[in-house]
């Protein structure tokens, strides 16, 4: 079964205080890895997609990186405004699928002045 | 910068009721899908939709829900007989390359 595990559940940041969200996956197959954040009451907002291993996404602050079994969300020097919950989403590639995202339950990051 | 719209954005109903929630994609995709999220879980697929018909779904999505696009802009998804653990947030994206862009979502209160 496919499956996409976030860790930690939630992180407590002092503004400045750089961290990393884990996302690990099991899939049969990977088309494609993607992060989003997510505003109280508000919908997905796409930061970034990986599609192989080795590649990484630079964004602001952020900076997403894909293994063969897991990526990591890099935050450096996060500001308050960064608070939100980052959630992770895989994409397989089944010859019927399309593109249907499997996310993970997110992690919830308050980022305190 | 185009996004995706919903309507309504909450929308509160008695159990056994039909609801219709609305969504217009980004105008260029081709690809539509419909989520949810009930409070404190993960995002869910419920549907997907290309060319005019339904190309996947998910076990949630059973015979009380369907989904059409009743012209070139929008998107619907249709509840026909809500049950309380209909109660959730709803969420509908488009894309026309690989990445799904997501609309703020639709409150559905089942009381």
């Amino acid at each position: 079964e496919d499956q996409v595990t976030q860790s930690p559940e939630a992180l407590r940041l002092q503004e400045g205080e750089s961290s990393s969200l884990n996302c690990s996956y099991t899939v049969s197959g990977l088309r494609g890895l993607f992060w989003y954040r997510q505003d109280p009451g508000k919908g997905p907002e796409f930061l970034f997609t990986l599609y192989s291993a080795g590649e990484e996404k630079e964004k602001e602050r952020l900076k997403a990186t894909l293994t063969k079994k897991e990526s990591f969300l890099h935050i450096t020097a996060p500001k308050p405004e960064d608070s939100a919950t980052y959630l992770c989403a895989v994409q397989t590639n089944y010859g019927g699928s399309q593109g249907n995202l499997i996310f993970g339950k997110g992690t919830k990051l308050s980022v305190k002045p | 910068e185009p996004e995706v719209t919903q309507t309504p954005s909450h929308q509160v109903t008695q159990m056994g009721q039909e609801v219709i929630l609305r969504c217009v994609p980004i105008s260029n995709h081709l690809y539509f899908y419909w989520y949810r999220q009930i409070l404190g879980q993960k995002v869910e697929f419920l549907v997907s939709f290309y060319n005019n018909e339904i190309s996947e779904k998910s076990e949630i999505f059973d015979d009380q829900f369907s989904v059409e696009r009743p012209d070139g802009s929008n998107f619907t998804l249709k509840i026909r007989s809500t049950k309380l653990e209909d109660s959730a947030m709803y969420f509908c994206a488009s894309r026309s390359t690989n990445e799904q862009y997501f609309g703020p979502g639709t409150r559905l209160t089942v009381t």
